[in-house]
């Protein structure tokens, strides 16, 4: 079981590229999201799913895309990668979205956008 | 606008000192708080779930406690493995699993 797992864990981008964060839960929870966390700010949530199929916007989705085609996997695209995107991002998932039960955080990405 | 607030920034303990976390939130109709471990490079580790006030958790050296307006993280005789960040969350009612967080206490215990 290795819970909530995310690829790549480290990324160089330069303004204007755009690539995809990867993130899979072998769990089986219907619900994922995903956080942005930035020095001093606490993490902040950018997109959520409440099932394949669902997403919805977070706190700060300007920027970023999401899908869920599958239960397992949640992955977040940056159309146009910009220096304030630059952050350590967090996939977590729990088991649905109407329930006040923990969530499962992942290792986190460290991006850099020069 | 729901806000969770934590204090101190950062605690700096020696082997053995006892102290307190504070997590103040805002959030009316609270349904969950969390308290999630986070060590450098990592991503948070689950600690406690509290629902209502007057509720308390412990594990090891760590007990969470609520009320209406406030969460204490009490950290009993903190081992230097204690060090790490430690984040409050709030989940408001009918949230979707959306999770408001502090900025984290930054703890380091010295031998």
């Amino acid at each position: 079981n290795a819970g909530v797992t995310q690829t790549p864990k480290f990324q160089v981008l330069k303004t204007g590229q755009s690539m995809t964060l990867q993130c899979a839960q072998d769990m089986n929870h219907e619900y994922m999201s995903w956080y942005r966390q930035d020095p001093g700010m606490g993490l902040r949530l950018i997109h959520y799913s409440v099932g394949a199929g669902i997403t919805d916007q977070g706190e700060v989705p300007n920027g970023y895309n999401v899908s869920r085609s599958t239960t397992e996997d949640f992955p977040l695209r940056l159309l146009s990668a910009a220096p304030s995107q630059t952050s350590v991002y967090f996939c977590a998932s729990k088991q649905t979205g109407d329930s006040y039960n923990e969530q499962f955080f992942g290792p986190g990405t460290r991006l850099t956008v020069l | 606008e729901d806000q969770v607030t934590q204090s101190p920034e950062a605690l700096r303990l020696q082997e053995g000192e006892s102290s307190s976390l504070n997590c103040s939130y805002t959030v009316s109709g609270l349904r969950g708080l969390f308290w999630y471990r986070q060590d450098p490079g990592k991503g948070p580790e689950f600690l406690f779930t509290l629902y209502s006030a007057g509720e308390e958790k412990e594990k090891e050296r760590l007990k969470a406690t609520l009320t209406k307006k406030e969460s204490f993280l009490h950290i009993t005789a903190p081992k230097p493995e204690d060090s790490a960040t430690y984040l409050c969350a709030v989940q408001a009612p009918d949230s979707w699993g959306k999770l408001q967080f502090g900025a984290g206490t930054q703890v380091v215990v010295t031998p």
